[in-house]
């Protein structure tokens, strides 16, 4: 049973570039959330996808958008990108449209902008 | 805002003995706490939870207790061995919201 997985991995990317990653949620699940994790802090909740639909967002610019898809993989886009935005971009799959209960996260995409 | 934090960014535990890594809380609309640890180049692993309606869970050598009144939860883990050395997150979410809060992480390591 695959958990959930991201990808890429690793990314380097300029000032000013735009970015997307992408994540398939752990088989049977049907919710998407991603977070932004900075050196030394704890996630920070982005926005959660459910039924193909931004259900809920968190302080981020509108730089930051994403897409659920009919198999409820998703991909997270973040244009105009700023040397802030390098961080550890995490997706957590979980059911029913809720984060009220236990998620799963994949290894994350640590993302680096030079 | 911090609505959750972990004071305590590093604990060193001997094996064997009881680890206990504490988080507080701000938002009094919180409902649901989860315990995530979280190893080198690998996302968070869900560890336990508990809802509001109770002051005490617990699963093996993991248990979490909730003081509302105090906005304060802690884990604790007996006997800690050296594999349960990782970053361990609090986290807190409120009914109907998905907007999940992470405190900052504790970096336990237990010494054989």
């Amino acid at each position: 049973d695959a958990g959930v997985t991201q990808s890429p991995t690793h990314l380097i990317k300029t000032r000013g570039q735009q970015v997307t990653l992408r994540c398939s949620p752990k088989s049977g699940h049907d919710t998407v959330s991603w977070y932004q994790q900075a050196l030394g802090q704890g996630p920070q909740f982005i926005f959660q996808y459910y039924e193909e639909e931004e259900r809920q967002r968190g302080n981020f610019p509108d730089r930051f958008s994403g897409h659920q898809f009919p198999n409820y993989s998703s991909e997270l886009n973040v244009n105009a990108l700023l040397l802030g935005d390098s961080a550890l971009y995490l997706c957590a799959s979980s059911l029913g449209g809720s984060m009220n209960t236990e998620a799963f996260f994949g290894q994350g995409t640590r993302l680096t902008v030079v | 805002d911090q609505q959750v934090k972990q004071n305590s960014p590093s604990l060193s535990v001997q094996e064997g003995r009881i680890s206990i890594l504490n988080c507080d809380y701000t938002n009094s609309m919180f409902d649901y706490f989860l315990w995530y640890k979280k190893y080198p180049a690998e996302g968070p692993t869900f560890l336990i939870s508990i809802s509001s309606i109770k002051d005490k869970n617990e699963d093996g050598r993991f248990t979490v207790f909730l003081n509302k009144s105090a906005k304060h939860l802690s884990l604790h883990i007996v006997p800690s061995q050296p594999g349960d050395s990782a970053v361990y997150f609090c986290a807190a979410s409120a009914v109907n919201n998905n907007d999940m809060r992470f405190g900052a992480g504790t970096r336990l390591t237990v010494k054989p």
